[in-house]
């Protein structure tokens, strides 16, 4: 019954490769998030997707994607894997903002470790 | 730009020696103020928000307090299962709602 889930939690690969990360939520939020925490703990925001807009960091290179099948996932597609990309991946998911009317807790899943070689 | 600041980087305390954490922020108005604990290994966990200048919420040993510039997290008596990674995030009024973080501090509580 784990709230936000990701898979793989581990994920080793060679430079130019493409792989993709998993997430799924079962709290009926309505809003999704992609964030990168590099060595030093510092948790950035890569996307945010809901079913109205999707919002990107305009720093994440195009290599990232997200993409969502329905409103319980938002998945993470990487191409081109570099060396640089070697971190720790977290999806999150809040309720929308505009159904609630009060600030949204963030709940986030347990990370994927992105290793490239 | 929305900024957030914590201090120190990293602290270690002696069981039951109490303490507190900072959170200072710079944001063109405070929607919400929020506390997470991050273990080794897992991913953010929700302790409290903060809403406005003056509140404060408790959690067993954890009492966080907000003024209009900065957070603190108290850390009453620690036990060594409170170490962890504290970070404090940030979601200012207009614009996008998406939160900014912190670089958080790592507390080391010892036996």
């Amino acid at each position: 019954d784990t709230a936000v889930s990701q898979t793989p939690k581990y994920l080793v690969t060679q430079m130019g490769n493409d792989k993709s990360i998993k997430c799924e939520q079962n709290l009926g939020h309505d809003t999704m998030y992609w964030y990168k925490q590099d060595s030093k703990k510092f948790l950035k925001i890569m996307f945010s997707y809901n079913n109205k807009e999707l919002i990107i960091n305009e720093t994440v290179p195009n290599r990232f994607s997200p993409k969502s099948p329905d409103k319980a996932h938002l998945n993470l597609h990487i191409n081109s894997l570099e060396l640089g990309d070697s971190a720790v991946y977290f999806c999150a998911s809040s309720q929308d903002r505009s159904s609630t009317g009060k600030v949204e807790t963030q709940y986030f899943g347990p990370g994927t470790r992105l290793l490239v070689l | 730009e929305d900024q957030v600041t914590q201090s120190p980087e990293a602290l270690r305390l002696q069981e039951g020696e109490s303490s507190s954490l900072n959170c200072s922020y710079t944001v063109s108005g405070l929607r919400g103020l929020f506390w997470y604990r991050q273990d080794p290994g897992k991913g953010p966990e929700f302790l409290f928000t903060l809403y406005s200048a003056g509140e404060e919420k408790e959690k067993e040993r954890l009492k966080a307090t907000l003024t209009k510039k900065e957070s603190f997290l108290h850390i009453t008596a620690p036990k060594p299962e409170d170490s962890a990674t504290y970070l404090c995030a940030v979601q200012a009024a207009g614009g996008s709602y998406i939160p900014t973080f912190g670089r958080g501090t790592s507390l080391i509580v010892h036996p």
